[in-house]
């Protein structure tokens, strides 16, 4: 079945602080790949996204994220965190056949201690 | 643009009653979809629509739950009659040619059914 993992539900940095947030997606033709941010109380937000091509792809607030084919992975990182990085974290996948359906991970809730 | 709008934020009501959630998209998006948050099962796409028609109701959990979009910039999702499991946030999201670039995402109506 198709869907999105991410290992994580927790995890916390200290400012400044290297990230890396993990998402692996099911096998199979690789699909479209987003990173999205939730703040709390708020809507989600559009990070970055991979397509095709250059698989190390730059988004907004200082992400990249990193697409490998062989881990069937698209981890999310940043080099240095801020206080206000603190939220949660959704990767989604649209799947080939997938008609639309952006299929969500159940999301890594980031808390940055100062 | 205002972005996406969503109405009520917050509704709290009693097993039985017919909840009534509003969506205003975009102006000029072609999509909008309807999505339900929850602790236990993350985010789930409940319908989406292409140009007012509703195109994957899939995800809608039951009869009980019905959506509309009578014109391009408006669309309700209906519970009748509510449940208390059907508590918790309804995102409404539009985009311009399918999920491949961005989804805008309202702040979402937190449902509460005592």
């Amino acid at each position: 079945a198709q869907s999105v993992t991410q290992p994580d539900i927790h995890i916390t940095v200290s400012e400044g602080a290297s990230l890396e947030l993990r998402c692996n997606y099911s096998y199979g033709a690789t699909p479209y790949l987003f990173w999205y941010v939730q703040s709390p109380g708020q809507g989600l937000q559009l990070l970055l996204k991979y397509f095709s091509g250059d698989t190390l792809v730059q988004g907004i607030k200082g992400f990249e994220a990193e697409f490998k084919r062989s881990q069937s992975s698209f981890n999310l990182r940043k080099p240095s965190v801020h206080w206000s990085d603190a939220a949660e974290y959704f990767c989604a996948a649209l799947f080939s056949g997938g008609y639309n359906k952006l299929i969500f991970g159940a999301g890594t809730r980031l808390a940055v201690h100062p | 643009d205002a972005g996406v709008i969503q109405s009520p934020r917050h509704e709290v009501t009693e097993m039985g009653q017919e909840v009534t959630l509003r969506c205003k998209p975009i102006s000029g998006h072609d999509y909008l979809f309807w999505y339900r948050q929850t602790m236990m099962r993350g985010l789930e796409l409940l319908i989406y629509f292409n140009n007012n028609v509703p195109i994957d109701d899939s995800g809608m959990p039951e009869d009980r739950f019905s959506a509309k979009m009578p014109n391009a910039s408006f669309s309700t999702l209906k519970i009748q009659p509510s449940e208390p499991r059907d508590s918790a946030v309804y995102f409404c999201a539009s985009c311009e040619r399918g999920p491949y670039g961005e989804l805008f995402f309202g702040e979402g109506s937190r449902l509460t059914v005592l």
